[in-house]
Parts: structure tokens; C-alpha cells; sequence
């Protein structure tokens, strides 16, 4: 069975700098997606990024990056010139490619703090 | 662009009490996910269904139950209630139509909260 591991229980970045957020997965799968989610305090669960597992360009969405390293089974998150608004749970999640079983495998997630 | 609607967004209840949680899809979505999501924990997967049909199933009480209904939309459950059944409940939906990854990327709706005392 596919896991995933946030082992950041909580982090800190001072306003304009830059962070990232580890997570590493197991899965025996070769093709798979991974995804950033971000839950503010509403609890809204609000996607980040996206990685598909047969791109080896690691995908950039603004201030967001991931480092996408699959044969290590890692998936970090970098935020660039962090914002006051960046103040959240991070979730990590997998999804299969298996017919059938598209749910998402959650981490523990990392709450992100941003100090002024 | 339309989202995925939850109703009721939050929900009391009391102990063995019943609770049923509504989901409505992005329209043309064929395939809905429900999560539940405990106090200071990550979402935890109970059930799917595609056109109609369960697809998958997790960590879901036999307490609970859902469906999909003619419309897409679904409907969750609970029964016999009990205190650690308070959590964030999450409905998502995808297509399986496309191509790419758009196929079965899962939009959330905003969860409903149900506390239980």
C-alpha cells in the first residue's frame, strides 16, 4: 500500500523568504501524480501544485516549486518570497493510476507559519 | 466556475443520533469521494463512487453508508453516532472523461463540519 510522509510537523519562515516543505512517499507504482494542497484556517482544501510521476520537469506555479526526485521517492514544496497569506496546513497527498482507485493518500501535513 | 457544494455546511448532533451529509458534484462529474478529516489530522479516505456504482472503499464504518444518486450527487450516512464521528467531512469529485490530468483530478467542496455531543 501506497504511504506518504510529512515528517515537518510545523515550520517557519520570515516574511519574503523562502521555505520548503519535505515529503517522501512509498509506492511500488511507476506512474502516479502527487499534489500540494494548502488548508488555510476555513479548512478549505486548496490545491498548490501538481507533479505527473513520468515528468521529470519539476512543475512551478508562481512562487510555488517542487523538487520532484522519483527514484529517491521525494516530493518537496518550495515557496518563494513567503506572503503573510502562505499561513497553513500542508498536505501532501498521492494518487494511483490504478483503475479504480483514484483516491488520494493524505501526510500528516506541515503547518506553516510566516512571521512579519 | 461551479465548485462542488456540500450541505449542511456545519451539523450537530447527538449521541446515536443519525446524520446525512450531502454532496453535489461539478456538473458533468461522474465520479464523487468522500474524506473525513479529524481534529488536527490529515484526510482520511471512506468511499467513492463512479456512475452510480461504489468504486472503492476505505476506513468507513459499517455505521455508515453512502450512495450515488441518477444525478451524480451523493449522500452520506451516519448512524449511531458517536463523539470521535466529529470531524470535517469532505465531498470531491472528478471526471473520467478527458485526457491527461485533468482525468480524475479531484476538486474539493468546502466539508461540513459535524460535531457530535
Amino acid at each position: 500500500a501506497q504511504t506518504v510522509t510529512q515528517s515537518q510537523p510545523e515550520m517557519s519562515v520570515q516574511e519574503a523568504e523562502t521555505v520548503t516543505l519535505s515529503c517522501t512517499y512509498d509506492t511500488s507504482e511507476s506512474d502516479y501524480y502527487l499534489f500540494w494542497y494548502k488548508q488555510p484556517p476555513s479548512r478549505q482544501m486548496i490545491l498548490v501544485i501538481r507533479q505527473e510521476a513520468y515528468k521529470q520537469q519539476n512543475a512551478t506555479e508562481n512562487r510555488f516549486s517542487v523538487n520532484f526526485q522519483k527514484a529517491a521517492k521525494s516530493f518537496s514544496l518550495k515557496i518563494s518570497d513567503s506572503q503573510l497569506g502562505d499561513a497553513a496546513m500542508y498536505f501532501c497527498a498521492y494518487r494511483s493510476p490504478t483503475s479504480g482507485t483514484y483516491k488520494y493518500i493524505f501526510g500528516t501535513g506541515t503547518r506553516l507559519k510566516v512571521l512579519a | 466556475a461551479a465548485g462542488v457544494i456540500q450541505s449542511p455546511r456545519h451539523l450537530i448532533k447527538e449521541k446515536r443520533e443519525t446524520a446525512t451529509l450531502k454532496c453535489y458534484p461539478i456538473p458533468r462529474h461522474d465520479t464523487v469521494y468522500w474524506y473525513q478529516q479529524g481534529p488536527g489530522q490529515d484526510p482520511q479516505f471512506l468511499i467513492s463512487f463512479y456512475e452510480k456504482m461504489q468504486s472503492d472503499k476505505g476506513s468507513i464504518p459499517d455505521r455508515f453508508s453512502a450512495q450515488q444518486f441518477s444525478d451524480y450527487h451523493s449522500e452520506l450516512n451516519m448512524s449511531s453516532l458517536e463523539l470521535g464521528d466529529s470531524a470535517l467531512y469532505f465531498c470531491a469529485s472528478s471526471s473520467s472523461r478527458g485526457s491527461g490530468r485533468a482525468r480524475y483530478e479531484q476538486y474539493f467542496g468546502p466539508g461540513t463540519r459535524l460535531t457530535v455531543t
